[in-house]
């Protein structure tokens, strides 16, 4: 995507291990959300985080922002197999006349 | 709370053809947002309606419309279908707007041009 790209496009880890995922945009933004998607199905909101916020937990999630960078990360602790699917981080711009997903991180947690 | 429903979940148009994407948000829900996710671009914001008003607009031509009804349901036309129209549509709704709140997106509708 040309406002922001994720990385790893995917990732392969066993069940119990940590998975993080990171997310770079472009533009200035209001908040920043991250959604699961399971095999080409609908989107799941897992987490937003503020424009002012540095880090959030939810559960097994834990989101951190860093808007000098342009980047935020997100780390989800001890997987397992029903993480499997893929992670897309969106953005507000600043001014909400656009939203943005990356590109996306394919996870798949081998049991 | 029933969730966001759309309809059809599949369909199958030929070029030329046009169609019409039904979308259900979640009762309360007064913004609903528009999604074209395909494996070579992604997911792609075609347009928010808000209180029966496109707020937002994404980059996509004006074969592709949408509009909203008083209820908040929502429809999207896509006219004289192109190949490259082929993707999952998604329709996701919130209280808000899809830049200040938690979206909730529906299954989706799968469309196929031949």
């Amino acid at each position: 995507s040309q406002q922001g790209e994720e990385d790893p496009q995917a990732l392969s880890i066993q069940e119990g291990e940590n998975a993080t995922m990171n997310c770079s945009y472009k533009t200035s933004i209001n908040n920043l959300q991250w959604y699961r998607q399971n095999s080409g199905r609908g989107l799941v909101h897992l987490i937003l985080i503020r424009s002012n916020e540095r880090e959030k937990h939810s559960g097994r999630l834990r989101v951190t922002l860093d808007t000098s960078k342009k980047s935020s990360s997100l780390l989800i602790t001890a997987s397992r197999a029903a993480d499997t699917a893929s992670y897309f981080c969106a953005w507000a711009e600043y001014n909400f006349n656009k939203f943005y997903f990356g590109s996306g991180t394919k996870l798949n947690v081998k049991p | 709370k029933a969730g966001v429903t759309q309809t059809p979940r599949y369909l199958i148009k030929t070029r030329g053809q046009q169609v019409t994407l039904s979308c259900s948000p979640i009762s309360g829900h007064r913004s609903v947002s528009w999604y074209q996710q395909t494996p070579g671009q992604g997911l792609q914001f075609l347009f928010e309606y808000f209180s029966e008003t496109q707020r937002n607009k994404g980059n996509f031509p004006g074969r592709f419309s949408g509009r909203q009804f008083s209820n908040s349901r929502s429809e999207m036309n896509v006219s004289t279908l192109e190949l490259g129209d082929s993707a999952l549509y998604l329709c996701a709704s919130s209280r808000m707007g899809q830049g200040t709140d938690t979206q909730y997106f529906g299954p989706g509708t799968r469309l196929t041009v031949l």
